[in-house]
């Protein structure tokens, strides 16, 4: 049974870079039809998607976080990780990674896009002096 | 980006009842949207992906339907165990996905 398990920090200072990581384990990430993800979700609040990577290294971010969000990928350790730079108390979260069952486009490309399934079980990080 | 908007954000309920969310999105998606249930403190589950499709292992007392702009959740015979925050999430979009704000399913 595939698991996701993020780790990280739980306390970074303002201005400072956000760093986590997901390892994958019960499956290999290199698998052609998932793309992999980070969701966050402020607390009391509801879901933000932040960007997805394939195993190719190919990824994809929510344009309003661009400038800061930077996805990378690992699969000799089946590891993906998150890297959000200039980090701010707005920033502070619950950081959940998921793997992205990868819908089909024409001809049967694989897009970035899809349903979740499974997620890590979330790690809180928060954002304070 | 495409916005998806539930209704209500808040539904109480009781043991038993037959509920409804609906989910709305701001442009067609067509039949591309997943729903979840989070309980608190834990990390959302999947229960239908294409819209009806039922996930594995979730009890087919849940059900999706619509397509477009207009989406439903339904769970009949509500459990104990069903009173959670239920998201939908469009992926309609070929590189990125948005949520719902969340409906809070609460015992009345």
């Amino acid at each position: 049974q595939l698991q996701l398990q993020e780790s990280g920090p739980g306390l970074v200072k303002p201005s400072e870079t956000l760093s986590l990581t997901c390892t994958v384990s019960g499956g290999s990430i290199n698998r052609n039809s998932y793309y992999w993800g980070w969701i966050r979700q402020p607390p009391g609040k509801g879901l933000e998607w932040l960007g997805n990577i394939y195993h190719s290294g190919t990824t994809y971010y929510k344009s309003s976080l661009e400038s800061r969000v930077t996805i990378s990928i690992d699969t000799s350790n089946n590891q993906f990780s998150l890297r959000l730079t200039s980090v701010t108390a707005a920033d502070t979260a619950v950081y959940f990674c998921a793997r992205v069952i990868a819908r089909r486009g024409i001809r049967g490309v694989i897009l970035a896009s899809g349903w979740l399934d499974p997620w890590g079980q979330g790690t809180l990080v928060t954002v304070s002096s | 980006d495409v916005q998806m908007t539930q209704s209500p954000s808040t539904l109480s309920a009781s043991v038993g009842d037959t509920v409804t969310i609906t989910c709305r999105a701001s442009q067609s998606v067509n039949s591309w949207l997943a729903w979840y249930q989070q309980k608190a403190g834990k990390a959302p589950q999947l229960l239908i992906y294409d819209a009806s499709s039922l996930q594995s292992g979730v009890p087919s007392r849940f059900s999706g339907s619509g397509s477009g702009t207009e989406f439903t959740l339904t769970i009949r015979s509500l459990q104990p165990d069903d009173f959670a925050t239920y998201y939908c999430q469009q992926y309609n979009s070929y590189s990125s996905y948005s949520f719902g704000q969340g409906t809070k399913l609460e015992i009345k």
